[in-house]
């Protein structure tokens, strides 16, 4: 069954330091991995990674994809309480459709 | 502005009551998607569309219907035999290809 996990689940920090989430997964027919931030309702996308080791970045976020280990990272580096978010990965698959993890709750505080 | 709009925001409703779920966009996408969001949990697929006048199941379609009449409208009903209703509904649309999907801005139901 195809399945996408997020660790942590839950996770908190102070402003200035920097995160690491994790996302692996086991999709079959795998096209892309994708990165979004959920602050209050709609997911915002953040990132989308189709190739092995090629970072992407935005800013002070940047995201890897490793399909060999089946996993990717999402790094946030000086964090901000404006970072506070639940930061969702998912899967998405020439079976047309995308599949989630659970999600990691990111709290920065001041 | 292209996006996709969900309503109502906030939904209550009686057990044993249907309840239909409206989500309409404008991006011209192709694709709709219905996710149910519980605490904990992540995203999970209810229903999805590719195309108009027919839709498939998701991982967790059953107390669920929905229709496909317009490309721009894809409205979920939940019926009485769904359960535990009582969650964080996301429609969502795209077009092959693109880039990630664009997400409304969800519909909280409770169940009284």
């Amino acid at each position: 069954e195809d399945k996408v996990v997020q660790s942590p689940l839950s996770l908190v920090v102070h402003e200035g330091d920097t995160v690491t989430l994790n996302c692996s997964y086991e999709v079959t027919n795998f096209r892309s991995l994708l990165w979004y931030k959920q602050e209050k309702k709609a997911p915002t996308f953040l990132f989308m990674l189709t190739s092995s080791g090629i970072e992407k970045k935005s800013g002070r976020l940047s995201s890897i994809l490793d399909k060999k280990e089946l996993f990717s990272i999402l790094n946030i580096t000086a964090t901000q309480t404006g970072d506070s978010a639940i930061y969702l990965c998912a899967v998405d698959s020439y079976n047309n459709d995308m599949r989630f993890g659970a999600g990691t709750r990111l709290t920065v505080k001041p | 502005d292209g996006g996709i709009t969900q309503s109502p925001k906030y939904l209550f409703r009686k057990e044993g009551q249907n309840v239909t779920l409206s989500c309409e966009q404008n991006l011209n996408h192709d694709a709709m998607y219905w996710y149910r969001q519980d605490p904990g949990q992540g995203l999970r697929l209810i229903y999805y569309s590719q195309i108009v006048n027919d839709f498939q199941k998701g991982d967790i379609a059953e107390g669920y219907s929905v229709s496909r009449e317009k490309k721009e409208s894809f409205p979920l009903t939940v019926t009485s035999a769904q359960k535990n209703p009582t969650a964080f509904y996301l429609c969502a649309s795209a077009n092959p290809g693109q880039r990630g999907y664009t997400f409304g801005s969800g519909t909280r139901l409770t169940v009284v």
